[in-house]
């Protein structure tokens, strides 16, 4: 079966300093992968997706930016982070073929 | 006007009661539908995933599209105190990478 990791589960940060987030994915290969944010009570944004490796596109422009080294690893990163980027960023994947999405446990970013 | 409408609640019903929770849409090109669980503090979790048409039922779950009148909805029956959680509808269209989604309804079940 199909499991969704991220990490870490929580952070706190402070203005200006970089950011790096990691969702793996086991089970599948070559899996469509999505980043989103979820800002408190509010709907899903999703920033990034990616249909394989080093391929990218993004949603949102400012200061995240997303990477996929490897089949089933996508990371979210930022250079100085904004106390706007403050929220919970979800990953998920989805099969070649299929629609449904899947999502990680998530991760709580506080940004001081 | 948003792709996806979804009342934002908060929805809350005693125990047992049959919630029904809805989304409107205005893409008439979506052909797959998804309800979500999400709890506080958790990841969504996929409910039910339907496509075109029609209606699907899964124990107490029960989703129905209808995309003359581009509305879909999840029914709960004898909804649980263990139901309480925020519930998004998603949608994508044949062929599409990105998924639409509502911006979730909070459900309440009071025991």
């Amino acid at each position: 079966s199909q499991t969704i990791h991220q990490w870490p589960a929580t952070l706190v940060q402070p203005v200006g300093s970089p950011l790096s987030l990691e969702c793996t994915v086991e089970g599948t290969s070559n899996p469509n992968l999505y980043w989103y944010r979820q800002a408190a009570g509010r709907g899903l944004q999703l920033l990034f997706y990616s249909v394989g490796i080093g391929q990218i596109s993004s949603e949102v422009p400012q200061n995240l930016s997303a990477s996929r080294p490897q089949d089933r690893q996508f990371i979210l990163s930022s250079k100085k982070l904004l106390l706007s980027d403050s929220g919970f960023y979800l990953c998920a994947w989805r099969s070649w073929g299929n629609y449904e999405q899947y999502f990680g446990p998530g991760t709580r970013l506080t940004v001081t | 006007q948003k792709e996806v409408e979804q009342d934002p609640g908060p929805l809350s019903v005693p125990e047992g009661a049959i919630v029904s929770l809805n989304c409107t849409y205005s893409n008439s090109a979506f052909q797959y539908f998804m309800w979500y669980r999400q709890y506080s503090r958790k990841g969504p979790e996929l409910l039910m995933y339907t496509y075109s048409s029609g209606n699907k039922e899964d124990g107490r779950f029960t989703a129905q599209v209808d995309k003359s009148s581009k509305y879909i909805s999840l029914f709960i029956r004898d909804s649980q105190p263990s139901d309480s959680a925020t519930y998004l509808c998603a949608m994508t269209g044949t062929g599409g990478f990105k998924t639409i989604f509502g911006a979730g309804t909070r459900l309440f079940v009071k025991a």
